[in-house]
């Protein structure tokens, strides 16, 4: 069965400083890769997503993403972070024969001042 | 191009009671998912529509239902409230792997802003 892990339920960083999320995942072949940001009382934007090729992929808002295979695992990165980044991240894995996301718990990122 | 919109925004209910919750599509999408998301966790898979079948179903008991209508959107319906079904509700569309062009566009779930339920 397909899992996500992200291991951090909160972090701060104050603002311009770099950010990076983890996530880990668990699938047997290699999966379709998300990062959605939730803003309170929202719904989800996606920020990013993995299919296959370059494992280095691009964003909205200045984030990327890094895609491991030996590491299973799809960090989110963003080099300054700002105030309106706060929100809520949750990475999420698709297997490759059904369009069901699986999600991790979450992080919740702050930024301080 | 127009996004998910979900319907109602806030409600409130009380054990035992049922409700229906109105979610329509992106347009140019044909398949719609229904998450639900407790306070504190990432959203949970419900099921998914595609041509107005039912075309998946995760962990949920069958007193969660749902509809999808020609015109693609979409409706849950929970029945019999527990306290625990008070959550975020979550209605994602896309478009189906056979129809969209260049295949992998269609993994791509827009997400509405949700209906929040509270169980009292």
């Amino acid at each position: 069965a397909q899992s996500v892990t992200q291991p951090d339920i909160h972090i701060t960083v104050s603002e311009g400083a770099s950010l990076e999320l983890r996530c880990n995942y668990s699938y047997g072949a290699t999966p379709y890769l998300f990062w959605y940001v939730q803003s309170p009382g929202q719904g989800l934007q996606l920020l990013l997503k993995y299919f296959s090729g370059d494992t280095l992929v691009q964003g909205i808002k200045g984030f990327e993403a890094e895609f491991k295979r030996s590491q299973s695992s799809f960090n989110l990165r963003k080099p300054s972070v700002h105030w309106s980044d706060a929100a809520e991240y949750f990475c999420a894995v698709m297997n490759t024969g059904f369009q069901k996301l699986v999600f991790g718990t979450g992080t919740r990122l702050l930024v301080s001042p | 191009e127009t996004g998910v919109t979900q319907s109602p925004t806030h409600l409130i209910k009380t054990r035992g009671q049922q409700v229906t919750l109105r979610c329509s599509s992106q347009s140019g999408h044909n398949t719609v998912s229904w998450y639900q998301q407790a306070l504190g966790q990432g959203p949970q898979f419900i099921f998914q529509y595609y041509r107005e079948e039912e075309n998946g179903r995760g962990n949920f008991p069958p007193r969660f239902s749902g509809l999808q209508f020609p015109n693609y959107s979409s409706e849950l319906n929970v029945n019999a409230l527990e306290l625990d079904d008070s959550a975020l509700y979550l209605c994602a569309s896309s478009l189906d792997r056979q129809g969209a062009t260049g295949g992998l566009g269609a993994n791509v779930l827009t997400f509405g802003a949700g209906s929040r339920l509270t169980v009292l």
